[in-house]
């Protein structure tokens, strides 16, 4: 099993650019989700997902879309980046919501927006 | 809106010590886990603590669940370089997972 695989590791976006972020894994796992990680302020949640089909904001969702139409697929996309979305972002997946089952994490995207 | 508070935010210290680093909430959580994340990585979960007042032990590392289950520590007997990371809590409620901001911990040789 690969876990969560993340692609790419390193991007570089100027101001107004959008990209997708991927991330895939290959469980079977039910619930996806999206953090960012910036310096002294841990992993904050952007979207989640509980299945194919269903996805809700978390803590920080402003400038961020995404999609699920697949159990093992959970793009993140940035529309129209931000020097505020200089981040990494980790994808990280779970049998369920249930916070009593671990969250798998993909290696992390390294975003810098100039 | 529920908030995990963890302290220290940093943490160092020699070889051999030993240390106690806490997740605190004014909300209750049906469980708490706790990660660690070494640089360049994505965190790895440690354990996850369900009932007040469980105590898990983990080869040296100790945790503790809160009687109100508002709380948790992580306790570090002899700490070695090889304990050098970021320890994160992590609860939820609601399909929601969010951490706390982590305390860095490094261990001088």
């Amino acid at each position: 099993n690969a876990g969560v695989t993340q692609t790419p590791k390193f991007q570089v976006l100027k101001t107004g650019q959008s990209m997708t972020l991927q991330c895939a894994q290959d469980m079977n796992h039910e619930y996806m989700s999206w953090y960012r990680q910036d310096p002294g302020m841990g992993l904050r949640l952007i979207h989640y997902s509980v299945g194919a089909g269903i996805t809700d904001q978390g803590e920080v969702p402003n400038g961020y879309n995404v999609s699920r139409s697949t159990t093992e697929d959970f793009p993140l996309r940035l529309l129209s980046a931000a020097p505020s979305q200089t981040s990494v972002y980790f994808c990280a997946s779970s049998r369920d919501g249930s916070s009593y089952n671990e969250q798998f994490f993909g290696p992390g995207t390294r975003l810098t927006v100039l | 809106t529920q908030l995990l508070e963890q302290s220290p935010q940093f943490l160092s210290i020699q070889e051999g010590e030993n240390l106690t680093v806490y997740c605190n909430s004014s909300s209750v959580f049906s469980s708490l886990q706790w990660y660690r994340q070494e640089p360049g990585e994505g965190p790895v979960l440690l354990v996850t603590v369900v009932t007040g007042g469980e105590v898990k032990k983990l080869k040296r590392l100790t945790f503790q669940f809160g009687d109100a289950r508002k709380d948790s520590s992580l306790h570090i007997t002899a700490a070695q370089p090889g304990d050098t990371g970021l320890y994160l809590c992590a609860g939820g409620e609601d399909d929601k997972i969010i951490f706390g901001k982590g305390t860095r911990l490094h261990i001088l040789p």
